[in-house]
């Protein structure tokens, strides 16, 4: 099975500071993906890559850079923080022939 | 856009009862699976099933693209299974992009 991890796992900011979220997976997967979870919004995704140096806007991605570095690494970036992004933050990975996501355990953000 | 919706919103057994979870979309998918989330948050592939019949241990998921619906049967519950089940869908194009639904929350008490 994929192993996605991410980093930090909580992270507690001040509006207007700046945050980056990390994701690394070990597989060699394609595509990578960061979403967001909010009470009454489920999962929504914000940006995704199908490879380094790439990257492609979801359908949430306001307030939002991305980085894919490496086929490993992928970051999101928050430059100037809002409590609006307060959310719990999942990265996902797939490999390029199947549709299967394998996630990571998640970072909790909390902006005040 | 798609949208996917999960029922009932929660349910609550009893240890050893069976449950029932349904999805349903709005237009075809080419991927579906069904994620398990923790009451910590931690977020769990369980099966992927775009269409047809699935078994893993307990669980069985049957989809009917044609109907745009899905379901997850857990049988034997056990007060482990209390959590968040997650519908999600993929319509195609290689971006692999998923819609979720809002989950169904099950309560397994002893």
């Amino acid at each position: 099975e994929a192993a996605v991890t991410q980093s930090p796992r909580n992270k507690v900011t001040v509006t207007g500071g700046n945050v980056t979220l990390s994701c690394r997976q070990t597989n060699s997967h394609n595509y990578m993906y960061w979403y967001r979870q909010d009470t009454g919004h489920g999962l929504r995704l914000i940006h995704y890559s199908y490879g380094a140096g790439n990257l492609q806007i979801g359908d949430v991605p306001d307030g939002y850079k991305a980085t894919r570095t490496t086929q490993e690494d992928f970051f999101l970036l928050l430059e100037l923080a809002s409590p609006s992004q307060t959310s719990l933050y999942f990265c996902a990975s797939r490999r390029g022939d199947s549709y299967e996501q394998y996630f990571g355990p998640g970072t909790r953000l909390t902006v005040l | 856009g798609q949208q996917v919706q999960q029922s009932p919103a929660s349910l609550v057994l009893q240890e050893g009862e069976n449950a029932e979870l349904q999805c349903n979309f709005s237009s075809t998918a080419t991927q579906l699976q069904w994620f398990y989330q923790s009451p910590g948050g931690s977020l769990v592939s369980l099966l992927s099933n775009p269409s047809g019949t699935k078994h893993t241990g307990r669980l069985t998921s049957t989809t009917v693209t044609k109907e745009r619906r899905s379901s997850l049967h857990i049988s034997s519950s056990q007060t482990t299974d209390s959590g968040t089940y997650l519908c999600a869908i993929g319509t195609g194009a290689n971006t692999g992009k998923l819609t979720f639904g809002h989950g169904t929350i099950l309560r397994v008490h002893p």
